[in-house]
């Protein structure tokens, strides 16, 4: 149990276009999910808090309009790089939390490359 | 506030041998503790957790850890090294919530590179 899958796994899009990724929660309902971004080496920097039905909450120095937020559902929450930039290339990885055991299950993240 | 420091950034040890990652922590308040495991190009996989029961903790792989409050600790071992045991492991904290308070954020340590020599 406790599957959370990611779509799609690499992308490649030229500068300026948007970007959708999406989460999902396959055998559980996810109330909370969390976007993070890692660089090459690092550890995970977290984006924002995504709540089902409620504005996500970005941390300190993520442009929330260039990171758009939807969570939709209780299994299924969207991020969106918009106008995307050479520098917006990374690892993106989303968690979904199940409160049964109150942990954090992680997708298999999307790498992303803007040429 | 919550932090982690997990101390070196590469630990290589050979097959077979005594696996041994260190895990530091900062809480405030009582906290939830985990390590998960990432191989290359992959997401976040849970190895195990301490959520306030049984303070020593097995995991999937053989892995364990023991929670240690008077040493703010939860070192992650594996009693025998195997070559598939490669990979980056990351420590991290969250604050005990009730289910009313919902999701906590997870604060990470810096990472843990395990290579395994043959």
């Amino acid at each position: 149990g406790a599957v959370v899958s990611q779509h799609p796994s690499r992308v490649i899009c030229k500068s300026g276009t948007s970007v959708k990724i999406e989460c999902r929660s396959l055998d559980f309902q996810a109330t909370t999910m969390f976007w993070y971004r890692q660089f090459p080496k690092q550890s995970l920097m977290l984006m924002a808090t995504s709540n089902e039905g409620s504005k996500a909450t970005y941390e300190q120095g993520v442009e929330k309009d260039k990171f758009l937020i939807n969570h939709a559902s209780l299994t299924l929450s969207t991020l969106t790089v918009t106008s995307a930039h050479p520098e917006d290339s990374s690892f993106y990885i989303c968690s979904a939390f199940r409160s049964e055991g109150q942990t954090q299950y992680f997708g298999p993240g999307t790498r992303l490359l803007v040429l | 506030a919550q932090s982690v420091t997990q101390l070196g950034s590469h630990v290589s040890v050979s097959e077979g041998a005594l696996v041994l990652l260190r895990c530091n922590y900062s809480s405030s308040v009582p906290p939830y503790l985990f390590w998960y495991v990432q191989y290359p190009n992959q997401g976040l996989q849970l190895l195990l957790k301490y959520t306030s029961a049984a303070t020593l903790v097995k995991g999937i792989n053989g892995f364990e850890a023991e929670f240690k409050k008077s040493e703010t600790s939860f070192h992650l071992t594996k009693p025998s090294a195997h070559m598939s045991d490669a990979a980056e492991y990351f420590c991290a904290v969250s604050a005990v919530r009730s289910l009313i308070q919902g999701a906590q954020k997870l604060v990470f340590g810096q990472g843990t590179r395990l290579t395994i020599n043959p």
